[in-house]
């Protein structure tokens, strides 16, 4: 069965204190890995893509890297507006039927970051 | 210009009323989506439709019934309310076979079942 699973669910760190968020996946096929950013209230926010093992993306302060089991995003000097649960969701090759767009999420990572 | 937007933003309702919450996207997309986001903030897909046509239905009870009259809308109507189905509903949309961006999310609703 298709499965995503982030850690830590929580993570508190102080301005400044760089560190990473872990999400492992299995999936049959990747189509697809997905970050995203929600902030309390609102909707999910995409933040990257990742197709292959040994693709890195980064943007500001982030930084996401993928293998064939697992995906991190690394968080370089961080801000306290960078405090939000980050998302991980994979997309998967549906031979057949055609790619229907699901993805499958992760129970998210909450990062508070301290000034 | 919101990109998609779904009302209302707070559902508040009996157990055993019949409610619905709208979708509209206006960035031309194919495909429009309904996920549930419970308290642990877990999101799971409900349905899914392509140019009105319904593509997913998850294991979903018959009370929810999706409604898309063109490709921009997307409607959950959900009958019989349950303490259960309390969580905040998201509707999201995405252009049909790209992978590049996946979904962009509306800001939810959160239904309470009183």
């Amino acid at each position: 069965e298709d499965q995503v699973t982030q850690s830590p669910e929580a993570l508190r760190l102080q301005e400044g204190e760089s560190s990473s968020l872990n999400c492992s996946y299995t999936v049959s096929g990747l189509r697809g890995l997905f970050w995203y950013r929600q902030d309390p209230g609102k909707g999910p926010e995409f933040l990257f893509t990742l197709y292959s093992a040994g693709e890195e993306k980064e943007k500001e302060r982030l930084k996401a890297t993928l293998t064939k089991k697992e995906s991190f995003l690394h968080i370089t000097a961080p801000k306290p507006e960078d405090s939000a649960t980050y998302l991980c969701a994979v997309q998967e090759i549906r031979h057949g039927s055609g790619n229907t767009g699901k993805l499958i999420f992760g129970q998210g990572t909450t990062l508070q970051v301290k000034p | 210009d919101t990109a998609v937007s779904q009302t209302p933003k707070y559902l508040v309702t009996q157990m055993g009323n019949d409610k619905s919450i709208k979708c509209e996207q206006n960035l031309g997309h194919d495909t429009m989506y309904w996920y549930k986001q419970d308290s642990k903030k877990f999101l799971k897909i409900m349905f899914s439709y392509n140019n009105k046509e319904l593509i997913i239905n998850e294991t979903v009870p018959n009370r929810f019934s999706p409604k898309s009259p063109d490709k921009a809308h997307l409607n959950l109507h959900i009958n019989s309310l349950e303490l259960g189905d309390s969580a905040v509903y998201f509707c999201a949309s995405s252009p049909y076979g790209d992978r590049g961006r996946g979904y962009t999310f509306g800001s939810g609703t959160r239904l309470t079942v009183v």
